[in-house]
């Protein structure tokens, strides 16, 4: 069964500062792997789509990773600004049927 | 604006009320998702549709929850006889058929029970 792990629950940095998200995966047999943007209290934002064929995607300041060997995808975040103070969840699509399984997301702080 | 749209934003009811949600994906788009999401989770999977025809039911949908796609555009879910554990974010997404392609979601409809 698939889980999706990431870690830390919450992190804070000041602003300006580069930073990078982690998830972790335990089956690597994945479709691929999204990177979602949530703000409180609102739906989800697709912010990064990486297929399993890929290493990596760009999107602007953010560039996400995926390591299926490893079980890990990463998404960084360049030169951080408060807007980007936001929770951020990855989800794992095992199939075409595209149900994903999510983490429970990491709770980004920006500091200015 | 051309997303998914979902409606209510917000809904406030009373334990043992039935309740119904409307979300109306993207217009070509032939796959939506039901999903559920308690405070500091991920969202949990309900139910998806291809076009009108609902593919797949979580256990997690209790025999008081259904969902509809009449005619492969919008759904509907309606939760009946609604129970304080059934507070939580329900979120429909779409997407196009193909493991490949990208979800797009709602912005939610926060469901209270009180």
């Amino acid at each position: 069964k698939q889980e999706v792990t990431q870690i830390p629950a919450a992190l804070s940095v000041p602003e300006g500062e580069n930073l990078v998200l982690n998830c972790s995966f335990t089956d690597s047999a994945i479709y691929n792997l999204q990177w979602f943007r949530q703000d409180p209290g609102k739906g989800l934002t697709s912010l990064l789509l990486i297929q399993s064929s890929q290493r990596e995607q760009t999107s602007g300041r953010l560039n996400a990773s995926l390591d299926k060997s490893s079980g890990r995808s990463t998404l960084y975040i360049a030169a951080s600004q408060p807007g980007d103070s936001a929770t951020y969840l990855c989800a794992a699509n095992m199939d075409s049927n595209y149900q994903l399984i999510w983490g429970a997301g990491t709770k980004l702080i920006i500091k200015p | 604006d051309t997303g998914v749209s979902q409606d209510p934003r917000h809904k406030i009811t009373k334990r043992g009320q039935n309740v119904t949600f409307r979300c109306d994906p993207i217009s070509e788009h032939n796959r939506l998702y039901w999903y559920r999401q308690t405070l500091g989770q991920g969202p949990e999977f309900l139910t998806y549709f291809q076009n009108e025809a609902q593919l797949e039911k979580s256990r997690l949908l209790s025999d008081r929850f259904s969902a509809e796609r009449p005619k492969g555009s919008f759904s509907t879910l309606e939760i009946q006889r609604t129970e304080q554990g059934d507070s939580a974010m329900y979120l429909c997404a779409s997407s196009l058929v193909g493991g490949d392609t990208e979800a797009f979601f709602g912005q939610g409809t926060r469901l209270t029970v009180v």
